[in-house]
């Protein structure tokens, strides 16, 4: 069985452009996660997902990040304009239920440089 | 609020050394989860495993093994005889429960480097 895949594994931008970064959960895995890590610190939740319904957005920096998720399958996180603080690793996770206890299964990451 | 601290930032130890990386953890739920990830050089969070907080009991896998201690809010994982194949960094990790699904609190990771 497939694992969380993230596309792309990085991408290097100018600030002020717009970058999306896609996140294909396990399937048939109804929560969907998005963490960040900037660099040496920890790493943050985002935003949540079950389904194609924002469960938990309390993590999303500003408006300029828009997130996504038609369908209830795959997501995507968009950066737009991007600016230099956004440079970090955002990281895309998926758990099966809807119970806490469910493991989240992470994918590789998008490092993601904004010049 | 909840807060996972990893005080070390990197261990390094030489090959079939044993090591103890610490977590420390805060929240004022009385059901959670704890939980450890890998973080290997290619990048993805590997799950390592998960302890709700009414089972102290200590865990073995293999040559890992955990020591959770609810009296000192702490969630610690051991390597024994550790090899250049655990270098890593290694994220403890804090969830609410029960209920329904929620985020992680992270700590800020252990570099763990084992060298020859």
């Amino acid at each position: 069985e497939a694992g969380v895949t993230q596309f792309p594994s990085h991408s290097v931008i100018e600030k002020g452009q717009t970058v999306t970064l896609r996140c294909d959960p396990i399937s048939g895995h109804d929560n969907l996660y998005w963490y960040r890590r900037v660099m040496g610190k920890e790493i943050k939740f985002l935003l949540h997902f079950v389904k194609e319904s924002k469960q938990d957005e309390s993590g999303m920096p500003n408006n300029r990040f828009l997130a996504e998720r038609t369908g209830g399958t795959y997501s995507t996180l968009k950066v737009q304009p991007a600016e230099l603080e956004d440079s970090g690793v955002y990281f895309c996770a998926s758990s099966y239920g809807l119970a806490a206890t469910d493991t989240q299964y992470f994918g590789p990451g998008t490092r993601l440089t904004v010049l | 609020a909840q807060k996972v601290t990893q005080a070390q930032t990197e261990i390094s130890v030489v090959e079939k050394e044993d090591v103890t990386l610490d977590c420390v953890y805060e929240t004022r739920d009385t059901t959670y989860y704890l939980f450890w990830y890998k973080q290997p050089p290619s990048g993805e969070l590997v799950f390592l495993i998960r302890r709700n907080s009414f089972d102290e009991q200590n865990e073995i896998s293999g040559r890992y093994s955990w020591n959770f201690q609810k009296s000192t809010s702490s969630f610690n994982f051991t390597i024994t005889a550790s090899q250049v194949v655990d270098s890593a960094v290694y994220f403890c990790a804090l969830n609410r429960g029960p209920g329904t699904a929620s985020k992680l609190t992270f700590g800020t990771g252990t570099r763990l480097q084992v060298t020859l």
